[in-house]
């Protein structure tokens, strides 16, 4: 069974630029999380997309976005960048279920360096 | 709002030697509580849910507790391998599938 799926690995950019980093869910999985780690603030919530409808969202500028495709995929950007923006970005799929605590699978993430 | 601290920062072990990990929680309706443990360059890997206060699991080395406010991770003749960054998280009800997490532990035990 393949796990979760993010693209790409690594990546450099400067401050103003955009991004978009990509996630590919566990096969059956409808719900995409997506965090943002950094060596101060650890795991951080950036926002939850389940059948393509965002239905939590985390403390974060405008400038963070997502989005969700029919078949799960999910994507996320970021805007004009900003150097505290350099950061591990997660993704982490699960069944979305709300009748119990589903165990989010986690990828390998996107590591964001802003220079 | 929810919030998770984990203690001790970092811990340093001789092979062997058994310790307990520390997670003191607060939210508001607990639907879980997570323990992932996480290795340099790598996403966080799925160890433990517990769900209500009482509840102990097992994975080799690994035992899990969980009270109204805290719970335990303890690691038994723990080796080597088990060097990583252990981290908990809280799911509440209402938040659907977000994770709180804490800041983590970072274990290395020494042979």
């Amino acid at each position: 069974k393949a796990g979760v799926t993010q693209t790409p690995r690594y990546l450099i950019k400067t401050r103003g630029q955009q991004v978009t980093l990509s996630c590919s869910p566990i096969s059956g999985h409808r719900s995409v999380s997506w965090y943002q780690q950094t060596p101060g603030q650890g795991l951080q919530f950036l926002f939850e997309y389940f059948s393509e409808t965002q239905r939590n969202k985390g403390n974060f500028p405008g400038r963070f976005s997502g989005r969700q495709f029919s078949n799960s995929r999910s994507e996320m950007n970021v805007s004009t960048l900003e150097l505290g923006d350099s950061a591990l970005y997660l993704c982490a799929s699960s069944l979305g279920q709300n009748s119990g605590a589903n165990v989010l699978t986690f990828g390998a993430g996107s590591r964001l360096t802003v220079l | 709002e929810d919030q998770v601290t984990q203690s001790p920062e970092a811990l340093r072990l001789q092979e062997g030697e058994s310790s307990s990990l520390n997670c003191s929680y607060t939210v508001s309706g607990l639907r879980g509580l997570f323990w992932y443990r996480q290795d340099p360059g790598k996403g966080p890997e799925f160890l433990f849910t517990l769900y209500s206060a009482g509840e102990e699991k097992e994975k080799e080395r690994l035992k899990a507790t969980l009270t109204k406010k805290e719970s335990f991770l303890h690691i038994t003749a723990p080796k080597p391998e088990d060097s990583a960054t252990y981290l908990c998280a809280v799911q509440e009800f209402t938040g659907f599938q977000k994770l709180v997490f804490g800041t983590g532990t970072r274990l290395l035990v020494s042979p």
